[in-house]
């Protein structure tokens, strides 16, 4: 358990409504990442981020944003959720040295009507 | 730019055998890491395994060890004694800044 969660755990929304996710981490990992797992595409990166206010696209950004004003928060908001966008959502953090490897939340079931 | 391929969708195999699968990845880097990770039906991210790729030795983690050919860009997972509760989709990934995933092979063990 590397101290991340995830809120809400499962929302069901409509298409054209915002909705924002939140990862939460206690670790003060530096680096955090957002994907997206739908069936035969695996994970997907949606966007991470390196450092307070630091954020970079992943491969399918669009239609989503992030933001991260503190080191234990990054944020995922879909401005105008679409039917497209119904997915499990995980986040996770990377920890640093010489492993590199990631750590993941326990995902956001997100259903867009 | 870089790809991870799980060319196993879907694999089955008896309790206590030996399953391995399989996996291949294409990069320009030299240093980079790879790793295997377990998803169960509880859909947690569970790392089963990783390996640097400076490192000839191949790792080994209990009942899990690879086979690690960089010149080939293959990074096979075999899962020794397979238990019932190896049974979960399986996913290779590669980084060496952000994470590359396969898309995955589901493996089922049968009592």
């Amino acid at each position: 358990d590397a101290g991340i969660t995830q809120s809400p755990r499962h929302k069901v929304t409509e298409t054209g409504t915002p909705v924002t996710l939140r990862c939460h981490q206690t670790e003060n990992h530096r680096y955090m990442y957002w994907y997206r797992q739908d069936p035969g595409h695996g994970l997907r990166l949606i966007h991470y981020s390196y450092g307070v206010k630091d954020t970079d696209k992943g491969e399918v950004s669009d239609g989503y944003s992030v933001s991260r004003s503190k080191t234990e928060d990054f944020l995922l908001t879909l401005e105008s959720a679409t039917s497209s966008q119904t997915s499990v959502y995980f986040c996770a953090i990377k920890h640093g040295g010489s492993v590199n490897e990631q750590f993941f939340g326990p995902g956001t079931r997100l259903t867009v009507l | 730019a870089q790809t991870v391929t799980q060319s196993q969708p879907e694999m089955s195999v008896q309790e206590a055998e030996t399953v391995t699968l399989s996996c291949t990845y294409d990069t320009s880097e030299n240093n980079y890491y790879l790793f295997w990770y377990k998803q169960p039906p509880s859909r947690q991210m569970i790392l089963v395994i990783r390996q640097e790729a400076y490192k000839q030795q191949n790792a080994t983690e209990n009942r899990f060890s690879v086979n690690f050919q960089k010149a080939a860009k293959s990074f096979s997972l075999k899962i020794s004694d397979s238990q019932l509760g190896d049974t979960a989709m399986y996913f290779c990934a590669f980084t060496d800044d952000k994470i590359i995933f396969g898309k995955g092979t589901r493996l089922h063990i049968l009592p």
